[in-house]
């Protein structure tokens, strides 16, 4: 499959461990933030999202938490299985930079059995 | 999931050849992109569609345009390819860019000799 990146940061974890990855951005004034899983050969799939005015927002299996003090994200994964394992990367949404997302380079999990 | 394909999903051309790549979406989704995806640079935006030929430039527009002449298709053309221009390319959509998230297709894999 596509690589998405040669030097990409990676998470190394046992099966039924918890996962936590983590994001920095960069614009105080990011308004949506957005987590993504891709795999191998695939797009990216959206896990979850969430708001400015939240700092932390749960899903099935995944949490994720927005600490905007300084400007860091992070994704949860409960119970981490081996159909975890894939890249993940977070993006921003600011009003004023044009209506875009910016995505950030993405971190590798890989799931022990 | 979007409803998105992408086609063709895999093409090998030589330098100096138009190449145009299409995605269809089927969810009446208003807003359209086009990223590519390159080792080390993570998604960069290309061009992206607000509606029926309403269209506008991202990050890396050189040597691309677009159009999209119904709702359910965006067409991304290489006028005349060259080598750094080989790379995987998404096509992505959302009805609100601001509070939902782009959901992505499965990606083209370009290659150019």
């Amino acid at each position: 499959g596509e690589s998405v990146g040669l030097h990409l940061p990676t998470l190394s974890v046992q099966e039924g461990d918890n996962s936590i990855i983590n994001c920095a951005y960069s614009n105080s004034a990011s308004d949506y933030f957005i987590w993504y899983k891709q795999e191998s050969g695939k797009g990216p799939q959206f896990i979850i999202d969430i708001r400015s005015n939240m700092d932390k927002r749960q899903g099935q299996r995944v949490t994720v938490l927005l600490n905007k003090t300084v400007k860091h994200l992070s994704l949860q994964i409960a119970a981490t299985q081996p159909g975890d394992s894939a890249v993940y990367f977070c993006a921003e949404f600011t009003y004023n930079a044009g209506n875009m997302l910016t995505f950030g380079g993405g971190t590798r999990l890989m799931v022990k059995p | 999931d979007a409803g998105i394909t992408q086609s063709p999903r895999h093409k090998v051309t030589e330098t100096g050849t138009p190449v145009t790549l299409r995605c269809h979406q089927t969810e009446n989704h208003r807003y359209m992109y086009w990223y590519r995806q390159d080792p080390g640079h993570g998604l960069r935006l290309i061009h992206y569609s607000y509606g029926v030929k309403d269209t506008d430039k991202g990050e890396v527009s050189d040597g691309y345009s677009v159009s999209r002449s119904k709702t359910e298709d965006f067409l991304l053309t290489l006028e005349s390819a060259t080598s750094s221009q080989t790379s995987v390319y998404f096509c992505a959509t959302t009805q609100d860019y601001s509070n939902q998230p782009q959901h992505f297709g499965d990606g083209t894999r370009l290659s150019i000799l």
